[in-house]
């Protein structure tokens, strides 16, 4: 079946330092991949997503390009702030059985941003 | 003007009782989903409705029962809550058609079976 790893967190940096979430997926065919946040509180939101090998999603200084010949996914941004302090889901979406199309998260990844 | 709205937001309720959660989408999708995030923060779907009809039915306890009236709403009935139903529960909806498609959530409904 289908699943995602992510890196166990917290991962707590200091602002302005870079930040990797490591995310790598097993998918039977062609999946399309996400990222989405949670902050404190909060319900998931979309972060960035791409659809196809080598696209690149990106969305509030986020980054992360999708590596089919890694099976990865990995999060990247250059200069992380306090308001970036989440956890971040990585997630893939493949076509099931006839219409039938769900999400399958990874276990979230805590960050945590000091100043 | 939220996308999907979920009620109530924060619920507190006694072993053994019944209770629902209501969901609607004013984005037009014709697929809803329920989640449950456990205290882990873990994700996992439960189900899945398209154009009121079930397709997807993961491993949930028949305690649940989702209901779709109309495309645009998902409620969740659970009967004789235990302790372990503890859980945020996430409603969500996509277009029907496409795995590129984003899933749009709600703000959850926190769940505290006591």
């Amino acid at each position: 079946g289908n699943s995602v790893t992510q890196m166990e967190g917290p991962v707590t940096l200091s602002e302005e330092a870079f930040l990797t979430i490591n995310c790598t997926y097993t998918a039977t065919g062609y999946p399309s991949l996400f990222w989405y946040v949670q902050y404190p509180g909060e319900g998931l939101q979309l972060l960035l997503k791409a659809t196809k090998a080598d696209d690149k999603g990106s969305n509030k200084g986020f980054e992360a390009t999708y590596r089919k010949e890694t099976t990865s996914f990995h999060l990247e941004k250059g200069s992380v702030q306090v308001s970036d302090s989440a956890v971040y889901f990585c997630a893939l979406r493949e076509k099931g059985t006839g219409t039938a199309s769900k999400l399958t998260f990874g276990t979230g990844t805590r960050l945590q941003v000091t100043l | 003007d939220t996308a999907v709205s979920q009620t109530p937001k924060y619920l507190v309720t006694q072993m053994g009782n019944d209770k629902s959660i209501k969901c609607e989408q004013n984005l037009g999708h014709d697929t809803m989903y329920w989640y449950k995030q456990d205290s882990k923060k873990f994700l996992k779907i439960m189900f899945s409705y398209n154009n009121k009809e079930l397709i997807i039915n993961e491993t949930v306890p028949n305690r649940f029962s989702p209901k779709s009236p109309d495309k645009a709403h998902l409620n969740l009935h659970i009967n004789s809550l235990e302790l372990g139903d503890s859980a945020v529960y996430f409603c969500a909806s996509s277009p029907m058609l496409g795995v590129g498609n984003t899933i749009y959530f709600g703000e959850g409904s926190w769940l505290t079976v006591v």
